[in-house]
């Protein structure tokens, strides 16, 4: 089942711009990853945050986590075009291992 | 090393037929998980496998799909009498030793358009 929800549902920005995308869920989490998506095919992983931490970096990529509110927002700064794929929040399930996915948020980049 | 491989890339049948996808993990990877995605939607969990456990299953839609592994190696995920409803990209992807914190690496997908 669908856990985590993507908003806003297509984002369009220039170049050089920051690209802010939010998640939100319902059940208590372990911990929440951000995947990106090219072309509609394989998912690449971008970060894991856990859910006793509230902010974590990598590169141009800045997630954060409020538990409280059941939301995470995923930042990319000084975004490229390269950056153009679908992003999907993924929270970890009553399994232990399967991944609830949203639906995702379509992030297009212009030069 | 070699990420994870789907077969076929694409996949086109008529409806009523069988199809049998195949994924190759990533060396080393113990845990293999099954996903579908339906167009413009996100992933839904079909499948797991851990080791020599029994697999979980509890993500298949219906009896008419089945899923078998080959010890820590390739796994197939067969369709019978298949439905325009099973239309979508099923994803493969595997991890080091399952678990939620563990990264799942994802194969490019099959995608299966059903007649």
């Amino acid at each position: 089942s669908q856990q985590g929800e993507e908003d806003p549902q297509a984002l369009s920005i220039q170049e050089g711009e920051n690209a802010t995308m939010n998640c939100s869920y319902k059940t208590s989490i372990n911990n929440l990853q951000w995947y990106r998506q090219n072309s509609g095919r394989g998912l690449v992983h971008l970060i894991l945050i856990r859910s006793n931490e509230r902010e974590k970096h990598s590169g141009r990529l800045r997630v954060t986590l409020d538990t409280s509110k059941k939301s995470s927002s995923l930042l990319i700064t000084a975004s490229r075009a390269a950056d153009t794929a679908s992003y999907f929040c993924a929270t970890d399930g009553s399994s232990g291992y399967a991944l609830n996915f949203g639906k995702g948020t379509s992030l297009l980049v212009t030069p | 090393g070699a990420g994870v491989s789907q077969s076929p890339s694409n996949k086109v049948t008529e409806k009523g037929k069988d199809v049998e996808l195949r994924c190759d993990p990533i060396s080393g990877h113990t845990a293999l998980y099954w996903y579908r995605q339906r167009l413009g939607q996100g992933l839904e969990f079909l499948i797991y496998f851990q080791g020599n456990s029994a697999p979980d299953k509890s993500g298949l839609p219906s009896d008419r799909f089945s899923a078998e592994r080959t010890g820590e190696s390739v796994s197939t995920l067969t369709i019978q009498r298949t439905q325009q409803e099973d239309s979508a990209v099923y994803l493969c992807a595997s991890s080091l030793i399952g678990g939620s914190t563990d990264t799942q690496y994802f194969g490019p997908g099959t995608r299966l358009t059903v007649l």
